[in-house]
C-alpha cells in the first residue's frame, strides 16, 4: 500500500521569508502524481501544485515550486516571499496513474506566517 | 468555476441519529468522493463513487454508507451516529481517474458533533 508521510506538524516561517515543507511517500510503482494542496482556515481545500513523476523537471505556480527527488521518493514543497495570505494545512498528496485509484494524502503541515 | 457545495457547514447531532450529509458538484465530474478529516490522521477516504449508482468503500467504511442515484450529488449517511464520528466531513469531485485531470475539488467542509 502506498503511504505518505509528513513529518513536520507544524512549521513557522517570517513573512517575506522561504519556508519548504517536506513529504516523503513509498510505492512500487513508476508512473504517477504528486500533489500539494492547501486548506486555509475555515476556507475550502484548493490545489497547489501538481508533479508527474516521469517528469524530471521540478514544477513552477508563481511562488511556489517543488523539488521533486524521484530515488528518494521525495517531494517537497518551496513557499518563496512568504505572505500572510500562505497560512494554512499544506497537504501532500499521491496518486498513481492507472485504473480506478484514489488519492493518498499525508497527514498535514500547519504553516503560520509570522508578520 | 467548479463549484462543491455541500449542506451544512455546521451539524450537531445525538447519538444514535440518522444523520445525512449531502454534496453536490457542478462540473459534470465523474467521481466523487467523501473524506474525514482529523488533527493528525490528515484525510481518510471514507468512500467513492465513479458513476451513478456506483461505490467502493475507501479506507474507513465502517459506519457509514453512501447514495448516488444522480451524477452531482453524493449523500453520506451515518446510520445510527456515534460520538466517535465526530469529525470534519470533506467531500470532493474529479473530472476522470488517472491522468492528468485527477485533481480532486473540495467542498467546504461539514463539521458534524454527535453529542
Amino acid at each position: 500500500a502506498q503511504t505518505v508521510t509528513q513529518s513536520q506538524p507544524e512549521m513557522s516561517v517570517q513573512e517575506a521569508e522561504t519556508v519548504t515543507l517536506s513529504c516523503t511517500y513509498d510505492t512500487s510503482e513508476s508512473d504517477y502524481y504528486l500533489f500539494w494542496y492547501k486548506q486555509p482556515p475555515s476556507r475550502q481545500m484548493i490545489l497547489v501544485i501538481r508533479q508527474e513523476a516521469y517528469k524530471q523537471q521540478n514544477a513552477t505556480e508563481n511562488r511556489f515550486s517543488v523539488n521533486f527527488q524521484k530515488a528518494a521518493k521525495s517531494f517537497s514543497l518551496k513557499i518563496s516571499d512568504s505572505q500572510l495570505g500562505d497560512a494554512a494545512m499544506y497537504f501532500c498528496a499521491y496518486i498513481p496513474n492507472f485504473g480506478n485509484e484514489k488519492l493518498t494524502f499525508g497527514t498535514g503541515t500547519r504553516l503560520t506566517i509570522i508578520p | 468555476d467548479v463549484k462543491v457545495t455541500q449542506s451544512s457547514r455546521y451539524l450537531v447531532k445525538r447519538t444514535g441519529e440518522k444523520v445525512f450529509l449531502e454534496c453536490v458538484q457542478d462540473m459534470d465530474h465523474e467521481n466523487m468522493f467523501w473524506y474525514r478529516q482529523d488533527p493528525g490522521l490528515g484525510l481518510r477516504l471514507i468512500y467513492f463513487s465513479y458513476d451513478v449508482k456506483m461505490k467502493e468503500k475507501g479506507d474507513i467504511p465502517e459506519g457509514y454508507s453512501v447514495s448516488r442515484e444522480k451524477k452531482e450529488r453524493f449523500s453520506l449517511i451515518l446510520e445510527s451516529a456515534s460520538t466517535n464520528q465526530t469529525s470534519m466531513y470533506l467531500c470532493a469531485s474529479s473530472l476522470v481517474t488517472g491522468g492528468w485531470y485527477n485533481e480532486q475539488f473540495f467542498g467546504p467542509g461539514t463539521r458534524l458533533t454527535v453529542l
